[in-house]
């Protein structure tokens, strides 16, 4: 397996603020991550890829310049949400895909937006 | 068009019973497929995957059936335990689309003792 770690796993932020979530790979170094968004009762939708050292790969209908990516490091990526509104309160879930296209999770950050 | 969905909503079994969960996927080019666990506020959990070259595979206590001909997924749990209890996703990984993951809809399975 792989494990992978997200900060924070909850926050709360008032409206109009910006909220960064890490996604860490502990212990295998990650080209490709993945965040996905997941609304209650809902499955996981992909929102981006996170590619090291490169631009991050946007799903239609994401907005790139909301949802900012960076992916600095083997090890790390991180998602921005930018100028947060109600509607971005969901659960955001990252993952890293190993060569063999096992794709691991991380334990998830709960958004909301208030 | 392309989708990954699941055939029951929720499924419930009693402790010790096999359960089995299904899932139907409508692009021929899937080759990659895994099954996950997802309990209540955590990340999904990777229970087993199974390759299109392949129609069945066995883990521990899981099966994954694989028939390509119907394009259909299933995941067979043996002697179902409380803690099995969670929402079950069925993923496809399409080479040709970045190798990211295409998800089901989900299955929430409830062991009942």
């Amino acid at each position: 397996g792989a494990v992978v770690s997200q900060h924070p796993s909850w926050v709360i932020c008032k409206s109009g603020t910006s909220v960064k979530i890490e996604c860490r790979s502990l212990d295998f170094q990650a080209t490709t991550m993945f965040w996905y968004r997941q609304f209650p009762k809902q499955s996981l939708m992909l929102m981006a890829t996170s590619n090291e050292g490169s631009k991050a790969t946007y799903e239609q209908g994401v907005e790139k310049d909301k949802f900012l990516i960076n992916h600095a490091s083997l090890t790390l990526s991180t998602l921005t949400v930018t100028s947060a509104h109600p509607e971005d309160s969901s659960f955001y879930i990252c993952s890293i895909q190993k060569i063999t296209y096992e794709q691991y999770f991380g334990p998830g950050t709960r958004l909301t937006v208030t | 068009g392309e989708s990954v969905g699941l055939h029951l909503p929720t499924l419930s079994v009693q402790e010790g019973d096999n359960s089995i969960i299904n899932c139907a996927y409508s692009n021929s080019a899937s080759d990659y497929f895994i099954w996950y666990k997802q309990e209540s506020g955590k990340g999904p959990q990777f229970i087993i995957d199974i390759r299109s070259n392949m129609d069945k595979r066995q883990g521990q206590r899981v099966t994954v059936l694989l028939n390509k001909t119907v394009k259909h997924l299933s995941l067979q749990i043996a002697a179902t335990q409380p803690g099995d209890s969670a929402v079950y996703f069925c993923a496809e990984n399409r080479r040709n689309s970045g190798y990211a993951l295409n998800f089901g809809k989900g299955t929430s399975l409830l062991v009942t003792p």
